[in-house]
């Protein structure tokens, strides 16, 4: 079964740090593009960030560049999301997705964890 | 701000036909695909359509989508109350270099 399961969510002081996992399970992980997704409370989806197969391409929507990074480990199936200088605004649920036989949509995602950035 | 809008809420009875607007621009919907997402509070979005018009196995020929210049829209036909959700359109933005989803639209069936 294809699946992607996130970790790391928790609540964090504002300027604090976190690292977010999404492990895959059920596909050939090395195979394809990764991407975060979060949906702040009472918001829409905000596309967060992607990453290419061999982590040589990395892309940030503006509001978290300089802030977050993704990476991945093709030995471990996994893709993080290390999120700094978080602020009240970052509070959100954080889903993994990936586009596995659909190029450009994401059709398989994780249920999301929740980073709550609060004193 | 999303980089797509959509409007806030549309709403129909049971049976009847609800369309979703995605307005965009030349550097996303004119020129990329776009994707259409269901999105039940408290579960993982579900791909709806995908390269514009294309739908995944398993979603109901109910659903459809439609492309034209920077504008996209979503169909929805046969109206469930299983159907109440938010509907996101998506895509990528070659100005950006980031994906994009729309503002979101609430289905409500009345």
């Amino acid at each position: 079964e294809v699946q992607l399961v996130e970790s790391g969510g928790g609540l964090v002081q504002p300027g604090g740090s976190l690292r977010l996992s999404c492990e895959a399970s059920g596909f050939i992980f090395s195979d394809f593009w990764m991407t975060w997704v979060r949906q702040a409370p009472g918001k829409g989806l905000e596309w967060v960030a992607n990453i290419n197969q061999d982590a040589s391409e990395k892309n940030y929507v503006a509001s978290v560049k300089g802030r977050f990074t993704i990476s991945r480990d093709n030995v471990k199936n996994s893709h993080y999301l290390q999120m700094t200088s978080l602020g009240a605004e970052d509070t959100a649920v954080y889903f993994c997705a990936s586009e596995l036989t659909t190029l450009g949509a994401f059709d398989v995602w994780g249920r999301g964890t929740l980073v709550t950035v609060s004193s | 701000q999303s980089v797509l809008t959509q409007p806030p809420s549309v709403s129909a009875a049971p049976g009847q036909k609800v369309t979703i607007s995605c307005s965009g621009g030349r550097s996303n919907i004119e020129t990329k695909y776009v994707s259409w997402y269901q999105h039940v509070p408290g579960r993982a979005p579900k791909l709806l359509i995908y390269e514009n018009n294309k739908r995944p196995s398993g979603v109901p020929d109910r659903f459809s989508g439609s492309k034209s210049g920077a504008s996209a829209t979503l169909g929805i036909t046969g109206l469930q109350p299983g159907d109440e959700a938010d509907y996101y359109c998506g895509g990528w933005d070659s100005g950006l270099s980031n994906g994009v989803f729309g503002s979101g639209t609430k289905v409500t069936v009345l």
